[in-house]
């Protein structure tokens, strides 16, 4: 098992709709968690992070954490064609200082 | 910089060959990390500095590989006898402060492909 699992997709949804992307992680002592977009041949950028249970919001962006579960969410509300991209969970788990695990990366595509 | 800066941005090497990936972190970042992200997958970690000590080195796949800052800033990860497997984006990313968990911003990447 992964330490970070994502659902590699492709994820299609209409421009316009909410897209759902979703991630678990293995190490229940895990603290910080972020989103990351990779465009095609670009490197990862930092979309969200959360590090308490529940919800955060940014904009057309919410993340939502439930470390009971060991289950962190990325919604985007109003999905543009310019969403389209990769989306990777990182996780820091415990005891591996500074680094963040990555999960596989969902591929989302907005469609017009 | 502005970013963080890696180069060359392509490399191609015949298998055998000794390759040097170069990292330029934002100035004053303290950690500075590798990544190796194949085709299609996320990237995986290969080894974290603060500063100039190497403190993890854990992700490295074999000793052909070998990554060194020895200043505290530019890093350069450095590939012996490169194998086919090795083809992949290599990327650099810095951090600010050595707290747990800061985020990561990334170079562009050097994609390496080996013959």
């Amino acid at each position: 098992q992964k330490e970070v699992e994502q659902n590699s997709g492709p994820l299609s949804v209409p421009e316009g709709a909410i897209a759902s992307l979703n991630c678990t992680y293995s190490d229940r002592g895990s603290q910080s968690f972020f989103w990351y977009r990779q465009y095609s041949g670009k490197s990862p950028e930092l979309i969200m992070s959360i590090y308490s249970n529940g919800d955060k919001e940014d904009g057309r962006f919410t993340a939502q954490l439930n470390k009971a579960s060991q289950y962190v969410s990325l919604l985007i509300r109003d999905s543009q064609p310019s969403d389209s991209a990769t989306y990777l969970c990182a996780v820091n788990t415990m005891n591996a200082g500074n680094m963040l695990t990555f999960g596989g990366g969902t591929r989302l595509m907005v469609k017009p | 910089g502005a970013g963080v800066s890696q180069s060359p941005r392509y490399k191609v090497a015949k298998r055998g060959q000794d390759v040097a990936l170069r990292c330029d972190p934002i100035s004053g970042h303290v950690s500075l990390f590798w990544y190796q992200q194949a085709l299609g997958q996320g990237p995986e970690f290969l080894t974290y500095f603060q500063n100039e000590a190497q403190l993890d080195k854990s992700g490295l796949p074999s000793d052909r590989f070998f990554a060194e800052r020895p200043e505290g800033s530019v890093s350069t990860l450095k590939i012996q006898r490169t194998q086919q497997e090795d083809s992949a984006v290599y990327l650099c990313a810095s951090s600010p402060g050595g707290g747990v968990g800061r985020e990561l911003f990334f170079g562009e990447g050097s994609r390496l492909t080996v013959l």
